[in-house]
């Protein structure tokens, strides 16, 4: 059964620092990587999909890429915010749909 | 964009009841959406698989007489937690797969306690 690592598990950085999350998979042969955010007591959003056929991807400030032949993955977050204080989750999939998350990182962002 | 639809946000129930959650997907169409249960500081755990016309695939430890999935249409999947109990209480949150673009969404999850 897959297993998701994410380092570290809390993260608190001033405002405007760069930042790397870190998520790593225990089966390497990722088909589809996903990065959450959840804020409490709340559902999930959707940051970035990486597909199988790609290696990174981008959307405004946050770049995520993923390493298959290792399995592991990074969430990278450009000049921080406070309103980027949430949980981040990785979830990947090895088939598909079924996907396997992370237990989370969760980033304060001092102002 | 794609939404999933969570209904109840929140439950308090009295133990031994029996308590339904719907997910819906509002502008796509899924066949197969996915149950996960969250505690407090804990990830999401994959609960259940729910395949549209056909019964849903239990995880393992997951007791499927207990969490009953029901996926009767492409937009719509239930979970009743029958005979509830305390230990049942914790963050339910569905997903869904949007086949056009293999994007999971979640719905905004179900906060139950049981008295």
């Amino acid at each position: 059964k897959q297993e998701v690592t994410q380092i570290p598990a809390a993260l608190s950085v001033p405002e405007g620092e760069n930042l790397v999350l870190n998520c790593s998979f225990t089966d390497s042969a990722i088909y589809n990587l996903q990065w959450f955010r959840q804020d409490p007591g709340k559902g999930l959003t959707s940051l970035l999909l990486i597909q199988s056929s790609q290696r990174e991807q981008t959307s405004g400030r946050l770049n995520a890429s993923l390493d298959k032949s290792s399995g592991r993955s990074t969430l990278y977050i450009a000049a921080s915010q406070p309103g980027d204080s949430a949980t981040y989750l990785c979830a990947g999939s090895n088939t598909g749909n079924q996907f396997y998350f992370g237990t989370g990182t969760s980033l304060t962002v001092i102002p | 964009g794609a939404v999933v639809s969570q209904h109840p946000s929140r439950v308090i129930c009295k133990s031994g009841t029996s308590v339904k959650i719907e997910c819906r997907s509002l502008d796509f169409q899924a066949t197969t959406m996915f149950w996960y249960r969250q505690f407090p500081k804990q990830s999401l755990m994959l609960m259940a698989t729910s395949n549209e016309g056909s019964k849903a695939t239990y995880e393992q430890g997951v007791e499927k007489d207990k969490f009953l999935i029901n996926h009767a249409s492409l937009t719509l999947s239930t979970l009743t937690v029958t005979s509830a109990h305390p230990e049942d209480s914790s963050f339910y949150i569905c997903s869904a797969v949007d086949g056009t673009n293999e994007k999971l969404f979640f719905g905004s999850g179900t906060q139950l306690s049981v008295l």
